[in-house]
Formats: C-alpha cells, structure tokens, sequence
C-alpha cells in the first residue's frame, strides 16, 4: 500500500518558474527521501532530510520537513524542461534502512 | 556500466506463462529490493535481499510470484502462471548496507495479454 500522497498529481508551469510538490505520509519516519522518474526509465534519488531537519538545499531543489504534520514539500526553482519527470517522496518502513514506501506522485510537466 | 541493470527491458507473456526477469545490481551492493509499479501509481514493495539472503519477502502478492539471489550478487524474480493483473513495470534497487538510498535499474515492463 502507498505510505501516502503526493499533490497535486499533476502540474504544468511555463520553462523558468517554480514548481512546488508536496507529500504526505501516515507513519514516524526517520527520514524522507525524493526520487524522480523520466518517462520509461528507473527512479533518480534527488535529496535525503532526515527527521531532525527542517529545511534542505541541493542545487536548484529546496526540500522541506514538518513532521507534526507529517508532511514535505519540494521546490525546484528556475525549471527547465529537462525537469519534466514524475516526482515521488519515499519512506522507508519500520524505521530502518530498508524497504521504501512510496506515494502516489507528481507528474510535472514543464513548457516549453 | 556503473549502474544497476535489468533485462529483459520489455517482456510480453501469454497468460499462464512462465517468466523470469533478471537484475545485475551495481558491484559491491548487499542490498537488493524489488518493486512493482503499476501503471500511474508509484513502485511498491515486493522483496528484499540482505546478501544471498531474503530478509523480506512481505510484498509478494501471491505464492506465484518467487525470487532469488544464490551467490549474492545476480537476482531473478519468477512468475508462474502469470495473470494479466501481474502486467506492470518491475524495479530492482540496490544500495549499500546501512545506507537508505537505493539505485535503480531502468525496469522490465511486462505485459501479460
């Protein structure tokens, strides 16, 4: 079963803007990690926080934590059409570092 | 290549067939995950391998569905019989033990007509 949520489940935004996604899940995790899947091909591992951060920066991504909430959301900033991918948030189960459980994801689409 | 490697890329089987699908993951890797993913849904557990061997298998969804991985590197994952709700995209992961991000392979598309 997905561990939770991605919304919206899908966004279109002109070349150059930013896009947001967010993610929600059910369970206490101790981190939460983002993948990114081209059409036809594997999952990318993006960023990795962990339950004790709040906020994480890689490049041109900004990730973000709220665990009272159970909750994340990630920011590309400046997006190019090579962005144009489904975006999925991962948790692994039982607090170890193993299975991941993902949610339904985004699919994002950048114009052009 | 570096990466984690899965063949055949596309498989289409006739229902009630036998298929074996085969995953090389990165060189050195202990762990190795498999996942389904249906088509618009995100991957979801099936197995997972610690070495040779399997430390989870909770995700399997039918005692048709069977891998393995005898020297501890090469995993095969084999469905018997298979149904056409067994159509899907299958993913191999792997990662290095103690380390939760996993390396995936480009999946097998399987098609059961």
């Amino acid at each position: 079963s997905q561990q939770g949520e991605e919304d919206p489940q899908a966004l279109s935004i002109q070349e150059g803007e930013n896009a947001t996604m967010n993610c929600s899940y059910k369970t206490s995790i101790n981190n939460l990690q983002w993948y990114r899947q081209n059409s036809g091909r594997g999952l990318v591992h993006l960023i990795l926080i962990r339950s004790n951060e709040r906020e994480k920066h890689s490049g041109r991504l900004r990730v973000t934590l709220d665990t009272s909430k159970k909750s994340s959301s990630l920011l590309i900033t400046a997006s190019r059409a090579a962005d144009t991918a489904s975006y999925f948030c991962a948790t692994p189960t039982n607090f170890g570092n193993e299975k991941l459980t993902f949610g339904t994801g985004t699919r994002l689409t950048i114009i052009p | 290549g570096a990466g984690v490697s899965q063949s055949p890329r596309y498989k289409v089987a006739k229902r009630g067939q036998d298929v074996a699908l085969r995953c090389d993951p990165i060189s050195g890797h202990v762990s190795l995950f498999w996942y389904q993913q249906a088509l618009g849904q995100g991957p979801e557990f099936l197995t997972y391998f610690q070495n040779e061997a399997q430390l989870d298998k909770s995700g399997l969804p039918s005692d048709r569905f069977f891998a393995e991985r005898p020297e501890g590197s090469v995993s095969t994952l084999k469905i018997q019989r298979t149904q056409q709700e067994d159509s899907a995209v299958y993913l191999c992961a792997s990662s290095v033990y103690g380390e939760t991000e996993q390396y995936f392979g480009p999946g097998t598309r399987l098609t059961v007509t």
